[in-house]
C-alpha cells in the first residue's frame, strides 16, 4: 500500500540534544512538507521540498533543518536552537500545486 | 494576508443528524481548498479537494461547497455516525503561493450515540 511513514511515533528529547524525525513516502510524490501542530492552532509550515536536493523554509524554520537526498525521504532535525520543540510533527506529500495532500501519522516530540 | 477561520471550534450533535461545518477565508484569490479529518493523536486524512473553478465536491455522505466570492466553504455531513467524531480542518492554497497552505484551527465534532 502506498503512503507516508513517520517514525518514531513518540520521541523524547533532553535539553541541548538534536533529534531527527523520519519521513518516508512510496507515493512517487515530488513535493514533501513538514508541519508543526500545537493545541488550538492551525498547522504551521516548517520546511518544504519540491524536488530532490532542494528545499525552502516555511513560516517557522528557525531551530530546524532538513535534507532531501532521495525523492522518498525528507528527514527533519530539531536542533538545540529550537527553544520550544514540544509539539506534534506531521509530514505530508503531494504531486504538485493542484493536488491534494497525503499525511503521515505524526511524531509527538516531548522535551524532558 | 490570507486568514482561515473555522466556527464553531467544537460541535456536539446526536447520531443521525445532518450537519454543516463552516470554513471562511479572507482573500478570494485561491487555487483550491481542502478538507481534512484528524482523529486524536493521529495524522490527517484528506476528505475533499475543491479547485477554485469548482463549486462542490462529493464523497459518500460528505459534500463540500465553495463560494469564493463570499470567502466560504461548507462541509455537509449527512446522517452522522459516531465514527464521524473527529476534528475537521480546512486549508486554503492562496493564489499567490505555489506550495503554502493556510490552515484553520479546526472544528472538533462529537457525534453522540
Amino acid at each position: 500500500d502506498g503512503g507516508i511513514t513517520q517514525s518514531p511515533k513518540y520521541l523524547f528529547r533532553k535539553e541541548g540534544q538534536n533529534v531527527t524525525l523520519s519521513c518516508e513516502q512510496n507515493l512517487n510524490h515530488d513535493a514533501m512538507y513538514w508541519y508543526r501542530q500545537d493545541p488550538g492552532q492551525g498547522l504551521r509550515l516548517i520546511y518544504y521540498s519540491q524536488i530532490v536536493n532542494d528545499f525552502q523554509k516555511g513560516d517557522i524554520a528557525e531551530g530546524y533543518s532538513v535534507s532531501r537526498e532521495k525523492k522518498e525521504s525528507f528527514p527533519l532535525t530539531v536542533t538545540s536552537a529550537q527553544k520550544n520543540p514540544t509539539a506534534f510533527y506531521l509530514c505530508a506529500s503531494n504531486l504538485g500545486v493542484n493536488y491534494g495532500y497525503t499525511f503521515g501519522s505524526g511524531t509527538r516530540l516531548t522535551v524532558v | 494576508k490570507q486568514e482561515v477561520t473555522q466556527i464553531p471550534a467544537a460541535l456536539s450533535v446526536p447520531e443521525g443528524e445532518n450537519l454543516v461545518l463552516n470554513c471562511s477565508f479572507t482573500d478570494s484569490a485561491i487555487y483550491n481548498l481542502q478538507w481534512f479529518r484528524q482523529d486524536p493523536g493521529k495524522g490527517l486524512t484528506s476528505l475533499l479537494l475543491i479547485q477554485s473553478s469548482q463549486r462542490e465536491q462529493t464523497s459518500g455522505r460528505l459534500n463540500a461547497s465553495l463560494d469564493k466570492s463570499s470567502g466560504r466553504s461548507t462541509l455537509y455531513i449527512a446522517a452522522s455516525q459516531p465514527g464521524d467524531s473527529a476534528t475537521y480542518l480546512c486549508a486554503v492554497r492562496p493564489g499567490d503561493s505555489n506550495y503554502q497552505l493556510i490552515w484553520g484551527a479546526g472544528t472538533k465534532l462529537i457525534i453522540k450515540p
